[in-house]
């Protein structure tokens, strides 16, 4: 089975500032993806970024960047030049699958607030 | 190009009624996936269809039912209803499940049920 931890409930983070979301998971399966993504108050989930566990080099998409640690089991995510409109929940989640289906297994999620 | 959509946006049912959620993928994607996000928490995977089949189900009661129809789209029903069936219903489409690699779940604005 798969598992994502996400531990910090919460931070601020000054306007343009750089910050680090933690996630560690937990999986039995050699070949996994993770993935970022960001759920403002409306509720959409937004893709933000994958990572493939055989890929060689950390993924990068614009401002977000994945920091893979394969060893430690740890999948977090920077967001670079922090903006107003980051303010939002933020969840890790790794693909998983169950019978015959493919499924996203999702951490509790840390909500993430931009000062200006 | 339109991306998922689902119906309605909010609900409001009394405990022991039933309830019809929609869902129309992105045109192109033959797989929907149904979540129940309550609040405070991740998205939990509730069914996979593909190809109008079910492909697999998460740890839900059988209350919780769903199909897919010839043009893909998808209802997700739920029966004699809890109060703790409140949550956030999400419906995710992707063109190909089950390849392994990227497959990225597009998700829709989801409908906010309430439970009374």
């Amino acid at each position: 089975a798969q598992k994502i931890t996400q531990t910090q409930p919460g931070m601020f983070v000054q306007e343009k500032e750089a910050v680090t979301l933690d996630c560690t998971y937990d999986t039995s399966d050699p070949s996994y993806g993770l993935f970022w993504y960001k759920q403002p108050s409306s509720g959409e989930m937004i893709f933000l970024i994958y990572q493939g566990s055989y890929d060689q080099q950390n993924a990068t998409e614009g401002r977000y960047s994945l920091n893979f640690q394969k060893a430690r089991k740890s999948a977090n995510l920077v967001i670079s030049a922090s903006q107003l409109g980051d303010s939002a929940m933020y969840f890790c989640a790794m693909r998983g699958f169950q019978g015959g289906s493919e499924k996203l297994v999702f951490g509790k999620g840390m909500k993430l607030t931009v000062n200006p | 190009d339109a991306g998922v959509t689902q119906s309605p946006t909010h609900l409001i049912k009394t405990r022991g009624q039933h309830v019809t959620l929609r869902c129309s993928p992105i045109s192109g994607h033959k797989s929907v996936s149904w979540y129940q996000q309550v609040l405070g928490q991740g998205p939990q995977f509730i069914f996979q269809y593909y190809e109008k089949e079910e492909r697999g189900r998460g740890n839900f009661p059988d209350r919780f039912s769903a199909r897919q129809f010839p043009n893909y789209s998808s209802e997700l029903n739920v029966n004699a209803l809890l109060l703790g069936d409140s949550a956030l219903y999400l419906c995710a489409s992707s063109p190909n499940p089950g390849t392994g690699g990227f497959n990225e779940q597009f998700f829709g604005p989801g409908t906010r049920l309430t439970v009374l």
